[in-house]
């Protein structure tokens, strides 16, 4: 199955910092999602970005399909982004047998501290 | 307009019961998927329907099915429980389970502690 991982693993930061999350994915896909999980467990929809860029206030993000990545940029950084954020994709050309089905990376676990 | 909604939050049950969790989608939504997501194993997808009939499935033991009753509101069931059964169980709804331009709100999650 398609393999979807995300780095860094772990990332520490100060307040005011930025930082960059990168999503690596092995096949092409229909749609990718950026979450974040917040302390309780919900998941948060950042972003849809299939391809191209999209900013929303201090997150950006951007996705090549063709090179088979996404990068979500976090910028000026607060303690209040403190969470996990995934990656997600959903498989292209998968004749509608992928309803409903993202596959997640692994997660980026950001601290941001005071 | 109300998320989704599910009930309960958390639970503990012993080895061999079963459990029922609940999801109420956002109103007008007619897709609900199921997510199991653990510490080792990450998030996975366990499966989607769409009124009321099961689209798709993930790579999970026969113990774990799922309903869709006719308001959208999906049950998922996980019948004889083994301790790797404990996770945070997330259901999504969105308004067709096609991704493509569609935003997917999820839950906030039942926790499931399996002794």
């Amino acid at each position: 199955g398609i393999q979807v991982e995300q780095s860094p693993p772990d990332l520490i930061l100060q307040e005011g910092a930025n930082s960059t999350l990168r999503c690596n994915f092995s096949d092409s896909v229909n749609n990718l999602q950026w979450f974040h999980q917040n302390p309780w467990g919900q998941l948060i929809n950042l972003f849809y970005i299939p391809s191209g860029t999209k900013q929303n206030g201090r997150l950006s993000a951007t996705t090549v399909a063709t090179e088979r990545y996404s990068l979500l940029y976090i910028s000026s950084s607060q303690t209040t982004d403190s969470g996990v954020y995934f990656c997600a994709v959903e498989l292209g050309n998968a004749g509608g047998t992928s309803y409903g089905k993202l596959t997640f990376g692994q997660g980026t676990i950001l601290t941001v501290h005071p | 307009k109300a998320g989704v909604t599910q009930t309960p939050r958390y639970l503990i049950k012993t080895r061999g019961q079963q459990v029922t969790l609940s999801c109420s989608p956002i109103s007008g939504h007619r897709s609900v998927s199921w997510y199991q997501q653990t510490p080792g194993q990450g998030l996975q997808f366990l499966f989607e329907y769409f009124s009321e009939t099961q689209r798709n499935k993930g790579n999970f033991p026969g113990r774990f099915s799922g309903r869709q009753f006719s308001n959208s509101r999906s049950e998922m069931n996980v019948s004889t429980l083994e301790l790797g059964d404990s996770a945070l169980y997330l259901c999504a709804s969105s308004l067709t389970g096609d991704f493509s331009g569609n935003t997917i709100y999820f839950g906030e999650g039942s926790w499931l502690t399996v002794v």
